[in-house]
């Protein structure tokens, strides 16, 4: 069946330094892949999508890649502050309609 | 432009009694998905809609579940004689109409089902 991993151990960083969250999915071809972020209480906020075809996509501080061959993608967050700390979901999907599959998230925190 | 707008924020239910929560999506969202989110688990996709139709409903339990979303006000998932495993947080999200694959989903901020 369908995995995918996310680091669940949380990830403390020093506000300035880059954040890395990993991402790796076994059994699954996607054709796109995405990033949300979740504050406690609160529904995922959509970051940044990635398709198969390609390999990095930036948005200001963040910074996505997608490796189809190790099946893995990693998403960067440089400078970061504290207002980044939050849950940091990715999700896999198909071509057709948005059937996304979730990862269980990343809890990264940044201390002042 | 008003994001997903969810409701209620919490409902506590007593084991076999019903539970309906509303979502109303994005305006000019015709998509509308529901998930549920249990603790430590990652979002479970439960059923996708359009206007008056169940697109995929592969991941609603086979009994007890219902969803719709009729032509006119909110997208409803229905759950009927909860049990205390139904306890979960439910969120909607919607994206609008047009080819798949390149719009994100727009999630509202979950209705916390407890039941006791």
């Amino acid at each position: 069946s369908q995995k995918i991993e996310q680091n669940s151990e949380a990830l403390n960083i020093q506000e300035g330094k880059t954040a890395t969250l990993t991402c790796n999915y076994t059994n699954y071809s996607p054709a796109y892949l995405q990033w949300y972020r979740q504050d406690p209480g609160r529904g995922p906020v959509f970051l940044l999508l990635i398709r198969e075809n390609e390999k990095e996509k930036r948005k200001e501080r963040l910074k996505v890649t997608f490796d189809t061959t190790l099946k893995q993608s990693l998403f960067h967050i440089t400078a970061s502050q504290p207002a980044d700390s939050a849950t940091y979901l990715c999700a896999l999907g198909d071509t057709g309609f948005q059937k996304l599959v979730f990862g269980t998230g990343t809890r990264l925190l940044v201390s002042p | 432009n008003a994001g997903v707008m969810q409701n209620p924020r919490h409902l506590v239910r007593r084991r076999g009694q019903e539970a309906r929560l509303r979502c109303s999506p994005m305006k000019g969202h015709s998509h509308v998905y529901w998930y549920r989110q249990l603790p430590e688990e990652g979002l479970k996709f439960m059923v996708y809609l359009q206007k008056e139709n169940i697109i995929d409903e592969s991941g609603m339990p086979k009994e007890r579940f219902s969803a719709e979303f009729p032509k006119e006000g909110p997208s409803i998932l229905r759950i009927q004689q909860v049990v205390r495993g139904d306890s979960a947080a439910y969120f909607c999200a919607s994206s609008p109409p047009g080819p798949r694959g390149n719009s994100p989903l727009h999630f509202g901020n979950g209705t916390r089902l407890t039941v006791t």
